[in-house]
């Protein structure tokens, strides 16, 4: 068990390009969520997907958010036409869903973004 | 709306002052109200749920406690390696994981 796995880890880009993030979540994991945090604040839920159907979205992200899964293991958070305020940490946590009630997420460590 | 409340945003304690970190807490139908531990450049690490009031849970030096609108993490004896941003969360009526913004912990020696 590795664990959560993110890359990159850190990501520069100038405003108005496209940017790209995976994670690999902990193996046999069905769940994986996407969470944004900026500095000061919790993480914001951004998606999660169950296996590789995409279960639910936030009301606040911008349609230039889009997350996959496509065979139910790694997952991609692209960002298009980055803006300066989607400079934040994006974080990935899976977890192993058999009940809810005692479902733990697990965390990688975040790609760090920052738009110029 | 769902809402997650912590207090305060940041304590200072010397080594071995206990303390207590407070999260408040509204839900439509509590389903877990989670604490996790975050260090600097990292993903926050699960720590505990609590599922009612009333249940307490145990960790080392740490003890979170539940009532029906606010937990408490209790801080017995801290060393300057419990400095870190705690995390209280409850989960959302859609299922994902609602977070307050963490009470950063300082723990001087």
């Amino acid at each position: 068990d590795t664990g959560v796995s993110q890359d990159p880890r850190h990501k520069i880009t100038k405003r108005g390009q496209n940017v790209t993030f995976r994670c690999d979540p902990i193996s046999e994991h069905n769940r994986l969520y996407w969470y944004r945090q900026t500095l000061g604040q919790g993480p914001e839920f951004l998606t999660y997907f169950q296996n590789e159907a995409q279960l639910e979205k936030s009301r606040l992200l911008s349609d230039r958010f889009s997350a996959e899964r496509p065979k139910g293991s790694f997952s991609t958070l692209e960002i298009q036409r980055t803006e300066q305020g989607d400079s934040a940490m994006y974080l990935c946590a899976s977890s192993l869903l058999v009940i809810q009630a005692n479902e733990k997420l697990f965390f990688g460590s975040g790609t760090q973004l920052s738009v110029l | 709306e769902d809402q997650v409340t912590q207090s305060p945003e940041a304590l200072r304690l010397q080594e071995g002052e206990s303390s207590s970190l407070n999260c408040s807490y509204t839900v439509s139908g509590l389903r877990g109200l989670f604490w996790y531990r975050q260090d600097p450049g990292k993903g926050p690490e699960f720590l505990f749920t609590l599922y009612s009031a009333g249940e307490e849970k145990e960790k080392e030096r740490l003890k979170a406690t539940l009532t029906k609108k606010e937990s408490f993490l209790h801080i017995t004896a801290p060393k300057p390696e419990d400095s870190a941003t705690y995390l209280c969360a409850v989960r959302g009526s859609q299922g994902n994981l609602i977070f307050g913004k963490g009470t950063k912990l300082s723990v001087k020696p």
